[in-house]
């Protein structure tokens, strides 16, 4: 099965913008609309912040956003507060359904 | 609001088996596929099996096919997994899920531990 890669960590200082990415293969994130990202504090359960790419749950903040660049997707998070420190993974619903390697960040 | 609940974990002997459960309430159950996701101690997710509303597709990653089993009893508005064989690779924190038809999850449960270990 092929790997979705993201870096290990990202971090920025409060109220700036960070984005993850999330490369893969054509099969994994070019073919298909099916990218989704999650935030996981924790101990607790994965949150669902990103669907299809680029929509957002009811719910989650308007300062996350998601795009996708060929076999690359990436989730920006704009005016970065304490509270985003997180694990972020994104996630594949195509050939595979696979996980992304998860980046960590970190709020300075 | 959808509320899932796992449980059914614990610790237990290498090539042993456990069956994990997942209760869901505040939903139509039989309406969504279910998946289960797992997470090794301080180790990223891994989708692990999912299955179709009424129980006719199953799917698995490769690492589980054949020890592992995905169920359904929608009267019981339930989700389960047996997994036998188990390994020390197996110990993990397990997620029930509910996908989308747009291939996400959007609930999730709280997760039930499982550890493999002599």
């Amino acid at each position: 099965q092929s790997a979705l890669t993201q870096p290990a960590s990202v971090s920025g200082s409060p109220g700036q913008s960070i984005t993850i990415s999330c490369t893969g293969t054509y099969s994994a994130i070019g073919a298909y609309n099916f990218v989704s990202w999650y935030q996981q504090h924790p101990g607790k359960a994965p949150k669902l912040m990103i669907y299809e790419v680029s929509n957002r749950p009811s719910g989650v903040s308007n300062r996350f956003s998601g795009s996708k660049s060929g076999n690359t997707a990436s989730l920006t998070i704009s005016g970065l507060r304490a509270e985003d420190e997180a694990d972020y993974y994104c996630f594949s619903y195509a050939s595979y359904m696979l996980f992304g390697s998860g980046t960590k960040v970190t709020v300075l | 609001e959808v509320q899932l609940v796992e449980s059914g974990g614990g610790l237990v002997q290498p090539g042993g088996s456990l069956r994990l459960s997942c209760a869901a309430s505040g939903v139509t159950f039989s309406d969504f596929w279910m998946s289960w996701v797992r997470q090794a101690p301080g180790k990223g997710l891994e989708w692990v099996a999912n299955i179709k509303h009424d129980g006719t597709e199953k799917n698995y990653v490769d690492s589980v096919k054949g020890r592992f089993t995905i169920s359904r009893d929608n009267s019981k508005n339930s989700l389960y997994l047996q997994m036998n064989s188990l390994s020390a690779d197996d110990t993990a924190m397990y997620f029930c899920a509910r996908e989308q038809s747009s291939g996400c999850f959007d609930s999730w449960g709280q997760g039930t531990l499982v550890t493999v270990s002599s």
